[in-house]
């Protein structure tokens, strides 16, 4: 199988910073990666998927970016609606690993 | 409205089986593959099984971890997904999501774009 590290495990931060979230996977994945965000209680959003592409209503301050082993999520300014856990998916072969998440709180 | 509805969720004893349904409404849910995760208390989310739409030949794939004790079907005339689950293990206690993948036309993304709420198993004796 293959393995996602996500880094940080735990973020702090404030409104209007920019957090920028990393995920590797243990073998090259081409541009199969997708970003959930998830909130307490809810499903996971689907928002970024294929590495770089922003998923159909999900605000632009939000971006991905990588390809083959390592890739990263960009908030630009976060807002109070962000704090939440985000989670990577590799989907270049099953099974469809994830990320550990990383969970993003207000400082 | 594209959506998914989980149900079937409850409490079983360890040993028991339980089937959980995934029913989808405002697309043609033939068309689609059904993905089943899952999600532990307090843990993070785990890909369990997939089951490819009609025009794929309905294949599955599962997880190491229930290969063998579940079992994905689906019945498109009912729009409508399973997840057969057996021999039931108190870590398999958790939140169940059914979801489909985004198509941009003929593009299949690989993100899974249209979730069912959850509905919860408990392993317990």
């Amino acid at each position: 199988d293959i393995q996602m590290t996500q880094s940080p495990s735990f973020v702090s931060a404030s409104v209007g910073d920019r957090v920028t979230i990393t995920c590797r996977a243990s073998q090259g994945i081409g541009n199969w990666l997708a970003w959930y965000q998830q909130k307490p209680g809810k499903a996971p959003k689907l928002l970024i998927y294929a590495a770089s592409n922003l998923q159909s209503g999900v605000p632009s301050r939000f971006s991905g970016s990588g390809s083959g082993t390592d890739f990263t999520l960009t908030i630009s300014s976060l807002q109070p609606e962000d704090f939440a856990t985000y989670y990577c998916q590799q989907a270049d072969r099953f099974p469809h690993t994830f990320g550990q998440g990383t969970k993003l709180e207000i400082k | 409205e594209v959506q998914l509805v989980e149900s079937g969720g409850g409490l079983v004893q360890p040993g028991q089986s339980l089937t959980l349904s995934c029913k989808g409404s405002g697309f043609t849910f033939g068309d689609y593959g059904t993905y089943w995760f899952r999600q532990a208390p307090g843990k993070g989310l785990e890909w369990m099984t997939f089951i490819r739409g009609k025009a794929y030949g309905g294949t599955a794939e599962y997880a190491t971890s229930v290969r063998g004790r579940f079992t994905t079907s689906r019945d498109d005339s009912k729009s409508v997904a399973y997840l057969q689950m057996s021999s039931l293990k108190i870590e398999d206690t958790a939140v169940y999501y059914c979801a489909t993948e985004l198509r941009i036309g003929s593009w299949w993304t690989r993100g899974k774009d249209v979730w069912g709420q959850g509905t919860t198993v408990t392993v317990s004796s």
